[in-house]
């Protein structure tokens, strides 16, 4: 099994830039979910689907940032306009147990400069 | 909401010695607690977990237990090697989806 699959691995740009970030969650898994990681707030769920729906976007810190899985396979995270102080590590997760047992990808590190 | 305080933030241990890290959560809802583990520049892992109706769980070298009277669960890591050197994050489940409040996360560091 490949694991969560996030891309790109690092991401810089400039503020104002439209930034998409995408996931492929393990097969099989039906729910997925998007944090982000700062060491000034640490772990933040920003939000997460079940069957492809969003269940709980209340975690997205603004209207600037949108998610969506239009397939099991596959969830982006876009950014639009970005802002310096969207710099973070930003992780997917997926499981296939209603939250039990989560299988994080490796990141995308972004940077907005 | 629910909120979960971990302590220490960073812990510092002679190899061969235990670790110990504590957490507390506020929802006495909440049902399942996993710890992860962070290594620099990755993902957490998942390493260990409990649900509530339990009140310990061994994996080898390491240990979970939960007190749902007292709302706090512990992580223990017993023989400690070098390689357990990084940043442990505890986590209560606070919805029935996988809605997770986590931990501050406390830096390990095993010296040899």
């Amino acid at each position: 099994d490949a694991g969560v699959i996030q891309s790109p691995r690092h991401e810089v740009t400039e503020m104002g830039q439209e930034v998409t970030l995408r996931c492929k969650p393990i097969s099989g898994h039906n729910s997925l979910f998007w944090y982000r990681q700062t060491m000034m707030r640490g772990l933040e769920l920003l939000i997460y689907f079940n069957n492809n729906v969003p269940i709980d976007d209340s975690g997205m810190p603004e209207d600037r940032f949108s998610a969506k899985m239009p397939n099991a396979s596959f969830s982006t995270l876009k950014i639009q306009p970005s802002e310096p102080r969207d710099s973070a590590v930003y992780f997917c997760a997926s499981t296939n147990d209603r939250g039990y047992g989560y299988t994080f990808g490796s990141g995308t590190r972004l940077t907005v400069v | 909401g629910e909120n979960v305080e971990q302590h220490p933030s960073t812990l510092s241990v002679q190899e061969g010695d235990s670790a110990v890290i504590k957490c507390t959560y506020s929802d006495s809802a909440s049902n399942y607690f996993p710890w992860y583990k962070q290594e620099l520049g990755k993902g957490p892992q998942l390493i260990i977990d409990i649900r509530s109706n339990v009140g310990e769980k061994k994996d080898q070298r390491i240990a979970v237990t939960l007190n749902k009277t007292a709302k706090h669960f512990s992580l223990h890591i017993t023989e400690t090697q070098p390689e357990d050197s990084a940043v442990y994050f505890c986590a209560a489940k606070t919805d029935s989806w996988g809605k997770f409040q986590f931990g501050a996360g406390t830096q390990v560091v095993v010296t040899p």
